[in-house]
């Protein structure tokens, strides 16, 4: 069984500061890796994916990822946060024997600080 | 293309009563998905379907049904509805083609059972 571990629930950074969500996984195969936002009442929205290419991984709204095989990890970075950046954040991998259904971290809400 | 659309966008049972959550998708997409959202446990699958005619079980499916007639259309039933079932419903999809593997979210219906 595949299983997500998303560190802090909640993240609190200044306007400007670096972003770094933390994301870990298990996975009995070679897993892909993906990272959603969703924005208050709303659906989730891909920021970006790893499908075993490039292991350095970059999205939308200037937010990247990085595969590390060797630490099972998959967190998320961002260089400067934005105000508009406030939201909760969710990592999931995919099962590839089970319709790649998706299984997700608890999500990590981030909040931004003027 | 209006992607994934979910109806209705809330509401409100009382325990015992049914209805059924519409989600539709114009995206051509073979499989979709039915998550439950509850609060700091991101989202856990309730069925899925890879296909017209072609359903399966997720990780919660007690106390809910599904059918698929068409590529278009993933109804959720919910029978005699519980507190327990009180949380967001969000439908999903994707395509089923080689390197495609992100999906591909409603909006979310927010039930309530009283």
């Amino acid at each position: 069984a595949q299983s997500v571990t998303q560190l802090g629930s909640h993240v609190s950074v200044s306007e400007g500061a670096l972003v770094l969500l933390r994301c870990n996984y298990s996975s009995s195969v070679p897993p892909y890796l993906f990272w959603y936002v969703q924005y208050p009442n709303q659906g989730l929205q891909l920021l970006l994916k790893y499908t075993s290419a490039a292991t350095l991984v970059k999205g939308i709204n200037g937010f990247e990822a990085e595969f590390k095989k060797s630490e099972t990890s998959f967190h998320l970075t961002k260089p400067s946060a934005h105000m508009s950046d406030a939201a909760e954040y969710f990592c999931a991998v995919s099962d590839r024997n089970a319709g790649n259904m998706l299984t997700f971290g608890g999500g990590t809400r981030l909040m931004v600080k003027p | 293309n209006a992607g994934v659309t979910q109806t209705p966008k809330f509401r409100i049972l009382k325990i015992g009563q049914s209805m059924t959550l519409q989600c539709t998708q114009d995206m051509n997409h073979n499989y979709m998905y039915w998550y439950r959202q509850d609060p700091g446990m991101g989202l856990k699958l309730i069925y899925y379907s890879v296909g017209a005619g072609i359903t399966d079980k997720g990780e919660v499916p007690n106390g809910y049904n599904v059918s698929r007639s068409t590529t278009e259309d993933f109804p959720l039933r919910l029978e005699l509805a519980a507190p327990s079932q009180t949380s967001v419903y969000f439908c999903a999809s994707r395509w089923s083609g080689q390197n495609s593997y992100e999906q591909y979210f409603g909006p979310g219906t927010r039930l309530t059972v009283t």
